[in-house]
């Protein structure tokens, strides 16, 4: 257990419709990251916040959204969402020093768009 | 050119076979670099983490990293089939600076 949370676990919806997943960090981590996965394809970075501010954006659509709260906790908002957005969506977090510079995965929310 | 880059395989090998993954990469700027297992469907799980050149023994897995070549490896001897996974290195600059994962390594161990 990596101690990253993340729900829901699976999510099926309808095109053009919005989901929220919602990220939990390690305890004491300050920087959260979003990644999708495609079937059979490598992580795509899509966004990460530091702190409850935006660090970097990545491959991010303008259709996705995020936002890290006070609490630490993220959230991503998808809408108008296509069947190519069917993927694996990951959480991931850091506490951001140089003794921990790595980071470590949720298990994953599986979006299926129909 | 892609920063980092990975043999996507598919690799497979006999049970207790030695196992050599590797991925290069372009920035010689890349200070940290780790080594992910992933299941099928199950998120990346943190295996090796190492700082700058050098080896990095942890039980049956050996990271290396010869940055003048910019190229890392990871070794795993005594393979067993629990190790059939993909395998995904990553590497970044600094602390607060984005990761940079490869492509993943589709391994199977045949018992």
């Amino acid at each position: 257990d990596s101690g990253v949370t993340q729900t829901p676990k699976h999510l099926i919806t309808a095109t053009g419709q919005r989901v929220t997943l919602r990220c939990s960090p390690r305890s004491g981590d300050l920087s959260v990251y979003w990644y999708q996965q495609s079937l059979d394809q490598g992580l795509q970075f899509l966004i990460q916040y530091y702190n409850g501010e935006e660090r970097a954006k990545g491959n991010i659509l303008e259709r996705f959204s995020a936002q890290q709260f006070p609490d630490l906790h993220s959230e991503l908002n998808l809408s108008s969402l296509e069947l190519g957005d069917s993927a694996l969506y990951f959480c991931a977090s850091s506490v951001e020093s140089i003794s921990g510079n790595t980071i470590y995965f949720g298990e994953g929310s599986w979006l299926t768009v129909v | 050119q892609k920063e980092v880059e990975q043999d996507p395989g598919p690799l497979s090998v006999p049970e207790g076979a030695i196992v050599s993954l590797n991925c290069t990469y372009s920035n010689s700027a890349f200070q940290y670099f780790m080594w992910y297992r992933q299941y099928s469907r199950k998120g990346p799980e943190l295996l090796m983490y190492t700082y700058s050149s050098g080896n990095k023994e942890d039980g049956r897995f050996t990271a290396q990293v010869d940055k003048s070549s910019k190229y890392i490896s990871l070794f795993i001897r005594d393979s067993q089939p629990s190790d059939s996974a993909t395998y995904l290195c990553a590497m970044r600059v600094n602390t607060g600076n984005q990761f940079y994962f490869g492509t993943g390594t589709s391994l199977t161990v045949i018992p």
